[in-house]
């Protein structure tokens, strides 16, 4: 089946310091790439949503300045969480679709936990 | 997008079976029913997904009503590990957009 790599799995920072979350599509082409963020005990809240070749739309409420997002390729989504904060500290899940249109599943990968200290 | 409401938890013994019910009143006629499964620490894991009437896969069923204001996911005899959440979504068509809802947490006892 369709597989999502994402890249690191876990990582710490400092305070002001950048870190970017790389989403890979292993076996198909990802048009569009979706990203996510998850707090502790809470639902997953989609940040954007990445097209390969243009710019990410972001969802209200979501800094396009501090959550770059490049989808440069078809199959690579990059998210670079800028000047990182403790606040910024979360859960980020990246997906993908091999289509968008028909209500096909989206393949998730396996999350990257940041831990900005 | 419609919004869904489900349980926010579940209980079960291992080896009975789960039904969860999730309502989606505003239902557009090009949307589709998925219901993801995530364990901590992991991204969400596709479980099944439907348009109308029952669909069935290896590990689980969706009943859809004719009026698909809701839809029931059931897990046949449940193990530890399908302990979990599970989240039911309405997807658009035209727009594949995936927005979670709160989820249901299932919790399997022996």
């Amino acid at each position: 089946g369709a597989v999502v790599s994402q890249h690191p799995s876990w990582v710490i920072c400092k305070s002001g310091t950048s870190v970017k979350i790389e989403c890979r599509s292993l076996d198909f082409q990802a048009t569009t790439m979706f990203w996510y963020r998850q707090f502790p005990k809470q639902s997953l809240m989609l940040m954007a949503t990445s097209n390969e070749g243009s710019k990410a739309t972001y969802e209200q409420g979501v800094e396009k300045d501090k959550f770059l997002i490049n989808h440069a390729s078809l199959t690579l989504s990059t998210l670079t969480v800028t000047s990182a904060h403790p606040e910024d500290s979360s859960f980020y899940i990246c997906s993908a679709s091999i289509r968008t249109g028909d209500g096909s599943p989206l393949h998730f990968g396996n999350g990257t936990r940041l831990t900005v200290t | 997008l419609a919004k869904t409401t489900q349980p926010i938890s579940m209980d079960s013994y291992e080896g009975q079976e789960v039904n969860i019910t999730c309502s989606h009143n505003n239902i557009a006629t090009n949307d589709y029913i998925t219901w993801y499964q995530q364990f901590p620490s992991q991204g969400p894991r596709f479980i099944i997904q439907g348009y109308k009437t029952k669909v069935t896969n290896e590990v689980a069923s969706l009943f859809i009503p004719a009026d698909r204001k809701s839809s029931t996911l059931s897990l046949p005899r449940v193990s530890l590990s399908d302990t979990a959440v599970y989240y039911c979504l309405v997807v658009r068509d035209s727009w594949g957009k995936f927005q979670f809802g709160a989820g249901t947490q299932v919790v399997v006892t022996p």
